[in-house]
């Protein structure tokens, strides 16, 4: 099983739905994060959490709320989807103290 | 904004050959690292270089750092096709604490011609 685990690997979704995309690890990793990954943008800080009582935002949390369950659970919800939320979401954990990120294999987003 | 850019945006060599792709980034940093990217997947950590080093060596792999120009270079030694991916720099912020969150770069394509 991959170290971190990210739910759906693909979905299609309409214009004005909820979707919650989910990340799982079993690093036990304190730190995890959201980044989304649109083209010629690299990768962009959307939430990122440094222990479960811990949520920060990133550079472009806005249309984007997360919610962190427990220290292995990290979900990345869209209240209400839109076009130009289509792209490459990807979860990634990181231990504290140490440095080297751990991605998830990303969730392909389209909303139509 | 994104914090590094690198540069090629794309870059494509004969297999066996060195690759050589370049970042720069914009504030002060605690430390710098590389990822490769495969088509679609996820991002994998490749070499970690601290502000006060500069240079590291990972196998293929040889990582330089020049604070006063704010700019890295990432060489690959004797490409093959499965170096064939996206590289990406990215850098942490000041802290005592290590992997505080990190910025990325827009990328490098990287195409290894067999």
């Amino acid at each position: 099983d991959a170290d971190v685990t990210q739910t759906p690997r693909n979905r299609i979704t309409k214009t004005g739905k909820r979707i919650m995309l989910e990340c799982s690890q079993t690093k036990g990793h304190d730190r995890m994060y959201w980044y989304r990954q649109d083209p010629g943008l690299g990768l962009r800080l959307i939430y990122y959490s440094f222990d479960v009582k811990d949520i920060n935002k990133g550079e472009i949390s806005d249309g984007y709320s997360v919610s962190r369950q427990a220290q292995a659970k990290f979900s990345l919800s869209l209240e209400s989807a839109i076009p130009n939320q289509t792209a490459l979401y990807f979860c990634a954990t990181s231990e504290t103290g140490g440095w080297g990120y751990t991605f998830g294999s990303g969730t392909r987003l389209t909303v139509v | 904004s994104q914090q590094g850019e690198e540069d090629p945006q794309a870059l494509s060599i004969q297999e066996g050959e060195n690759a050589t792709m370049n970042c720069s980034y914009k504030t002060s940093i605690n430390n710098l690292q590389w990822y490769r990217q495969n088509s679609g997947r996820g991002l994998v950590h490749l070499i970690l270089i601290r502000s006060n080093e500069r240079e590291k060596h990972s196998g293929r792999l040889r990582v330089t750092l020049d604070t006063s120009k704010k700019s890295s270079s990432l060489l690959i030694t004797a490409s093959r096709a499965a170096d064939t991916a996206s590289y990406f720099c990215a850098t942490g912020g000041i802290s005592n604490f290590g992997n505080e969150k990190l910025t990325f770069g827009t990328g490098t394509r990287l195409t290894i011609i067999p």
